[in-house]
């Protein structure tokens, strides 16, 4: 499995863009990425995935370069409901996929 | 619809007992997962059931562990003789099956062990 390397935490305020950096240099070509968000005492939630070039849903984009080593979650004009942790995954498309590595994630802490 | 539900949502529990924690997935998803998560860290994988296959139990620390998934539904986490270091809240999760990579999760079940 794709390690993957992002910050501890960041910091933002709310209205502003925030852009989380995911490392995954190991990627290998059948796998895809892929971003749960996990607010206090909530189970984590599916985001966002993708596997090249750009993926916009009503949540979030996803831009991931064309070596795919690392991608970048984006969220416009955060709010305050939006701190949270985030995690990046690389996961295995079309195949059993049983041990997820959730990692610690990137906990983002928005403020007024 | 209905999403995945866990009970109880607390259990204290004095060290040395047996835990029954409890999982309802999503019906009609083929994929189940029990992690385990303390404060402050990640996710830990604790095991995986897919359809009838043999589950994937590579990720439970010891022997107390273990689990089941009764008829491809409900699935119940069995920890035996608790341990402080067993405190955690377990999360269970579901996905419709092979090549879907999105988990739906239950709200945890937060374990206290005395």
């Amino acid at each position: 499995l794709a390690k993957t390397t992002q910050p501890i935490s960041m910091d933002s305020y709310e209205g502003q863009e925030v852009n989380i950096t995911c490392s995954h240099n190991n990627i290998a070509t059948n796998d895809y990425i892929t971003w749960y968000q996990q607010f206090p005492s909530q189970g984590p939630r599916f985001i966002i995935q993708g596997y090249k070039t750009k993926v916009t849903n009503e949540v979030a984009s996803l831009f991931i370069p064309a070596d795919r080593k690392s991608s970048t979650l984006s969220l416009p004009r955060v709010s305050l409901s939006d701190t949270a942790v985030y995690y990046c995954l690389v996961l295995l498309y079309g195949g059993s996929q049983g041990n997820l590595i959730f990692g610690k994630g990137t906990k983002l802490s928005v403020k007024p | 619809g209905a999403g995945v539900s866990q009970s109880p949502s607390n259990k204290v529990t004095e060290k040395g007992k047996d835990v029954e924690l409890r999982c309802d997935p999503i019906s009609g998803h083929t994929a189940l997962y029990w992690y385990r998560q303390s404060l402050g860290q990640g996710l830990e994988f604790l095991i995986y059931f897919q359809g009838n296959s043999a589950p994937d139990k590579s990720g439970l620390p010891s022997d107390r562990f273990s689990a089941e998934r009764t008829g491809g539904s409900v699935s119940t986490l069995t920890i035996q003789r608790t341990q402080q270091e067993d405190s955690a809240v377990y999360l269970c999760a579901s996905s419709p099956g092979r090549g879907s990579y999105e988990q739906y999760f239950g709200p945890g079940t937060r374990l206290t062990v005395t």
